[in-house]
């Protein structure tokens, strides 16, 4: 039973407008959450993280918004870039493991 | 910059076979973790280790194998190699102990068993 989950495999959007990537979890002892992004023939980058005492972390274009009490977080690109193309892929960690979603394909379209 | 190599990008393997799958940090982390990347599965960690000779298993350890004989290498074993270990397998350091730590991960090694 997968604890973290990413329920749309795909998304696409045109460039210029927000990107909203969405994660839910079931584990209420996760602490600390991650997002990661995968192009294609290259490993995961860290991307963003909040930790469960904040419910919100920006950088840049990208932020992520922690709602605790739904056990949802997602993550929001504004404005998306053709560059942004990608597969996300949410992580939650629970003091020495870190659980990944199976990733959402993100396309933004010029 | 951190750079984690791994040492193929592509492998294939017949069943039953012993596979040697090889990585490699440059930036003398102390923790490193092996996972497999399956579709609509996401990356499941299959073991891990917080220092030279020390591992501890993932969520998916069976068939597996690990050696961490240096630090800067951890090697991932399949001891009989079996079709349902087809997938990318991705391997991963950060420096602090704990998962807390940005891991930084190589490109992959997708595997295809015959």
């Amino acid at each position: 039973d997968q604890q973290v989950k990413q329920n749309s495999p795909s998304l696409s959007v045109q460039e210029g407008r927000i990107s909203i990537l969405n994660c839910d979890y079931t584990n209420s002892m996760f602490d600390y959450f991650l997002w990661y992004k995968k192009y294609p023939a290259e490993g995961p980058t860290f991307l963003i993280s909040i930790s469960s005492i904040k419910d919100k972390n920006e950088d840049g274009r990208f932020t992520v918004f922690l709602n605790k009490s739904a056990k949802h977080l997602s993550l929001h690109i504004v404005p998306s870039q053709p560059g942004d193309s990608a597969v996300y892929f949410c992580a939650a960690s629970e003091g020495n493991k870190l659980v990944f979603g199976a990733g959402t394909i993100l396309r933004v379209k010029s | 910059d951190v750079k984690v190599t791994q040492s193929s990008r592509y492998l294939v393997k017949r069943t039953g076979e012993k596979v040697f799958l090889e990585c490699v940090q440059d930036m003398d982390h102390e923790n490193m973790f092996w996972y497999r990347q399956d579709p609509g599965l996401g990356l499941r960690l299959i073991y891990f280790s917080y220092d030279v000779k020390m591992k501890e298993k993932g969520d998916i350890p069976e068939g597996y194998s690990v050696s961490r004989e240096k630090k800067e290498r951890f090697s991932l074993i399949l001891e009989s190699a079996s079709t349902n270990q087809t997938s990318m397998y991705l391997c991963a350091s950060s420096f602090f102990s704990g998962m807390r730590d940005t891991q930084y991960f190589g490109p992959g090694t997708r595997l295809t068993v015959l």
